[in-house]
């Protein structure tokens, strides 16, 4: 399934480094999420857009930056980063009330904090 | 609020066992109802859905039956594979909260030859 791509698939940065994340959907889909994913902790909804607007922001440090330019591209800019943000970042997708509530995951991109 | 509670893995099993992994959620309307499978070094999939009370979402011999008098969805294989080692995800979806997905923890799935 290559509906949800994510580059890169591994990043290790310093903690004063800049840099993006980027998440592509191939799917049609008006809908684009990113999760952070942690060793022991439950799935973290991050951000949500809704036709390239943010709609949800589950008071995520402004270290995190997210990005929606149009319905099929989503980046999440990273700068100064502290090491427990190292995980596992995902995006997913969807199309509202047409796909009942499903929605579509990348394969993520594993994130180490130095 | 919306809740999903699973049991707690691991679940170690031999290879042709039956599977079940317990799911029960509390929600305020009436929710669409998901497992979703991680592999290792892999995003989520989803492995099945069901929309309403007494739906069965089926997918690869994984089934689960959305049961609204007791809130629950549980999965059940009934011979599982070293392949389908994985972690487990169930997750709830209202209408009403724009499509959010609360999932649950997690459950660990070992399959030993």
């Amino acid at each position: 399934e290559t509906g949800v791509t994510q580059t890169p698939r591994h990043l290790v940065m310093g903690m004063t480094n800049k840099k993006s994340l980027k998440c592509e959907q191939h799917l049609g889909h008006n809908a684009m999420y990113w999760y952070k994913q942690s060793a022991k902790k439950p799935l973290e909804l991050m951000f949500v857009y809704s036709l390239e607007e943010r709609v949800e922001n589950n008071s995520v440090p402004s270290r995190f930056s997210p990005e929606c330019p149009n319905s099929s591209h989503l980046f999440l800019h990273l700068h100064t980063l502290q090491p427990e943000d190292s995980a596992l970042y995902l995006c997913a997708s969807s199309q509202g009330e047409t796909s009942g509530g499903a929605q579509y995951f990348g394969p993520g991109t594993r994130l180490t904090v130095l | 609020g919306n809740s999903v509670t699973q049991m707690e893995g691991p679940v170690t099993l031999s290879e042709e066992a039956f599977l079940t992994i317990n799911c029960t959620y509390t929600a305020t309307g009436y929710p669409s109802l998901f497992w979703y499978v991680q592999y290792p070094g892999e995003g989520l999939q989803l492995l099945l859905k069901a929309t309403k009370a007494d739906d069965k979402g089926s997918n690869k011999g994984f089934e689960a039956t959305y049961r609204k008098e007791t809130t629950s969805f549980h999965l059940e294989k009934g011979s599982v594979q070293v392949s389908d080692s994985a972690v487990y995800f169930c997750a709830l979806s209202e209408n009403n909260a724009g499509n959010m997905l609360t999932f649950g923890g997690g459950t660990r799935l070992m399959v030993k030859p």
